[in-house]
């Protein structure tokens, strides 16, 4: 089974530039979760989707980021403009319902 | 609202010693716990979880962990560590509420394995 896939792995811009990130969950898993790891803590959930409903987005910036799930399956996150302050690795997990959650290897951003 | 407190930032063991890692946690609903480990570059791997069934969790790479609700805690071990445990490690307590999750993690505890 193929597990939760991200891209970019990496990516660097400057302060006050667009970025966004892409997520494929697990095939079969209505929801889908996006975390921000701040380097030291732990990870912050920031949204979580339903099929393509937003069930929690509490912790969302909705300022600069925002966030889609068209047709239920993948995802993307955009942040627009970047601050330094969101240089962070970007998670991305899916689960089946309310159960355990996988998560994909993460996108490391770095803002200048 | 719920929380979770990992006492601990970083944890030093020698390899073949026991490995505790301390997780405390609070909510106001029965929770979900569960312990995952990152290591570097990579996401979160699910250890174990404690799912309101056995109040002992076993894992895997030998990691057990049991939920004692009286001191709220979920405490994570490993009876002999190996080298390969080094990593990162997080408590997260999950509650269910309108039919769905509502989660949040630890701050992390780094295990080093010293030879």
């Amino acid at each position: 089974e193929a597990g939760v896939a991200q891209s970019p792995r990496y990516k660097i811009i400057e302060k006050r530039q667009s970025v966004a990130f892409w997520c494929n969950p697990i095939s079969g898993h209505a929801t889908l979760y996006w975390y921000q790891q701040i380097l030291g803590q732990g990870p912050k959930l920031l949204i979580q989707f339903q099929n393509n409903g937003v069930v929690d987005d509490s912790q969302l910036p909705k300022d600069r980021f925002s966030a889609e799930r068209l047709k239920g399956v993948d995802s993307t996150l955009k942040i627009q403009p970047a601050k330094l302050e969101d240089s962070a690795v970007y998670l991305c997990a899916s689960s089946w319902g309310t159960d355990t959650q996988y998560f994909g290897p993460g996108t490391r951003l770095t803002v200048l | 609202a719920q929380s979770v407190t990992q006492l601990g930032s970083h944890v030093s063991v020698s390899e073949g010693a026991l490995v505790l890692l301390r997780c405390n946690y609070s909510s106001s609903v029965p929770p979900y716990l569960f312990w995952y480990v990152q290591y570097p570059n990579q996401g979160l791997q699910l250890l174990l979880k404690y799912t309101s069934a056995a109040t002992l969790v076993k894992g895997i790479n030998g990691f057990e962990a049991e939920f004692k609700k009286s001191e709220t805690s979920f405490h994570l071990t490993k009876p002999s560590a190996h080298m390969s445990d080094a990593a990162e490690y997080f408590c997260a307590v999950i509650t269910i509420s309108g039919g769905y999750q509502k989660v949040t993690f630890g701050t992390g505890t780094k295990l080093q394995v010293i030879p």
